[in-house]
């Protein structure tokens, strides 16, 4: 059952902490985003690679966020230092290539 | 700018009648169509999608579609069934450009009533 994988599913965590969120694609998908919903802005995207390569991280606020591929099969979207305003619920997503994204089941972020 | 809108917000529709979700784009280069679902505490999954070379695509109790010349596209269900209650949101992207990034709209959270 092949399935995008987001840990933690609940993260809460002090204003200033640094915070890292995680995926595992489909395993031969190539493309990977990263998207955040939150009720104001509904579905925003961050960021998004392709081939591990990042090809578009105009959404995210680039002094805090990072995101990386180190590998095929592991995402993973930093916050250093977080704040109370990154609150929201992270999700991954990958594709293959003409067909559609599967989302996981998101990381719900918290900072006090 | 909001380059997808979906504005309704809510929608409530009794069991066995249709519902009818909105979606608006603003981008013309976008050529690809799609519509996720969304249970609470769960990721969006896909439920159906158009390419704008058709006008009409459908899956069952599912049928989007899709009209360019007015940047419009709507998803009807029928009949609703009270587990259709779930936020939707409309999405979009611009194959065509090479890209596969989703735009998505706000969403509608849709109740369908027993």
């Amino acid at each position: 059952d092949a399935r995008v994988t987001q840990t933690p599913r609940h993260k809460v965590t002090e204003m200033g902490q640094e915070v890292t969120m995680r995926c595992q694609p489909i395993l031969g998908h190539n493309t990977v985003f990263w998207y955040r919903q939150t009720m104001m802005q509904g579905l925003e995207l961050l960021a998004y690679f392709r081939n591990r390569a990042p090809l578009d991280d105009s959404g995210m606020p680039k002094d805090r966020f990072s995101a990386e591929m180190p590998d095929a099969t592991l995402a993973t979207l930093k916050i250093q230092p977080s704040e109370p305003r990154d609150s929201a619920v992270y999700f991954c997503a990958s594709v293959f290539v003409g067909t559609e994204a599967f989302f996981g089941q998101g990381t719900r972020l918290t900072v006090v | 700018d909001q380059q997808v809108k979906q504005n309704s917000p809510s929608l409530s529709v009794q069991e066995g009648r249709i519902s009818i979700l909105n979606c608006d784009y603003t981008n013309s280069m976008f050529d690809y169509f799609l519509w996720y679902k969304k249970y609470p505490a769960e990721g969006p999954t896909f439920l159906i999608s158009i390419s704008s070379i058709k006008d009409k695509n459908e899956d069952g109790r599912f049928t989007v579609f899709l009209n360019k010349s007015a940047k419009h596209l709507s998803l009807h269900i029928v009949p609703s069934q009270p587990g259709d209650s779930a936020v939707y949101f409309c999405a979009a992207s611009a194959h065509g450009a090479g890209s596969y990034q989703l735009t998505f709209g706000k969403g509608t959270k849709l109740s369908v009533i027993p």
